[in-house]
């Protein structure tokens, strides 16, 4: 069985500050991992994925992840906040297994201050 | 080229009563899955369908179900509706419905059950 944690329900930063969205997960096969944002009102928008090879994956609007296997983690960070990146976001866990199912975390809400 | 959309918007149902959502995949996308989400249970699997067949179910009682079109237009139904079925109800689609694949997600439905 799959699973996500989040870690951390709700995050605050300045505005300029680092932003770092911690996230394990739990598989007993290969995973293939996912970070999606969420606006109010809004579906879901894919910030990056990471399926095999660079460990280091690069996404939309200035965010990164790590894929570190050792610690079952693929935590989410931007180095400069924005105040537009004030939204929730969600790590899921997939495999190739799953097919389309995905398997959230509860989901992190970033606030950003000015 | 346009994207996931979802009719309709917001939609309020009595208890008992049943509703159908529609789901427009993106052009040439052929499967499409089906998401719940609850501020209590988060973001949950319902199902997902690939060239008219079903190929994946969450755990969700048998009041759910949902069909594909040839045209790869999904639908979703819900029967007897109850209280806790209110819920923002999320389509995706993929190209080819791997693990591997992009999700895109449509704007969602929220249903209110009174």
């Amino acid at each position: 069985a799959q699973s996500v944690t989040q870690l951390g329900s709700h995050v605050s930063v300045s505005e300029g500050a680092l932003v770092l969205l911690r996230c394990n997960y739990s598989s007993s096969v290969p995973p293939y991992l996912f970070w999606y944002v969420q606006y109010p009102n809004q579906g879901l928008q894919l910030l990056l994925k990471y399926t095999t090879g660079a460990t280091l994956v690069k996404g939309i609007n200035g965010f990164e992840a790590e894929f570190k296997k050792s610690e079952t983690s693929f935590h989410l960070t931007k180095p400069s906040a924005h105040m537009s990146d004030a939204a929730e976001y969600f790590c899921a866990v997939t495999s190739n297994q799953a097919g389309t199912a995905l398997i959230f975390g509860k989901g992190t809400t970033l606030s950003v201050s000015s | 080229k346009a994207g996931v959309t979802q009719t309709p918007r917001y939609l309020i149902k009595t208890r008992g009563q049943q509703v159908t959502l529609s789901c427009s995949p993106i052009s040439g996308h052929r499967s499409v899955s089906w998401y719940q989400q609850t501020p209590g249970q988060g973001l949950q699997f319902l199902f997902e369908y690939f060239s008219e067949t079903q190929r994946n179910k969450g755990n969700f009682p048998g009041r759910f179900s949902g069909r594909q079109f040839s045209n790869s237009r999904s639908e979703m139904n819900v029967s007897t509706l109850e209280l806790g079925d209110s819920a923002l109800y999320l389509c995706a689609s993929s190209l080819w419905g791997s693990g591997r694949d992009e999700q895109y997600f449509g704007p969602g439905t929220r249903l209110t059950v009174t």
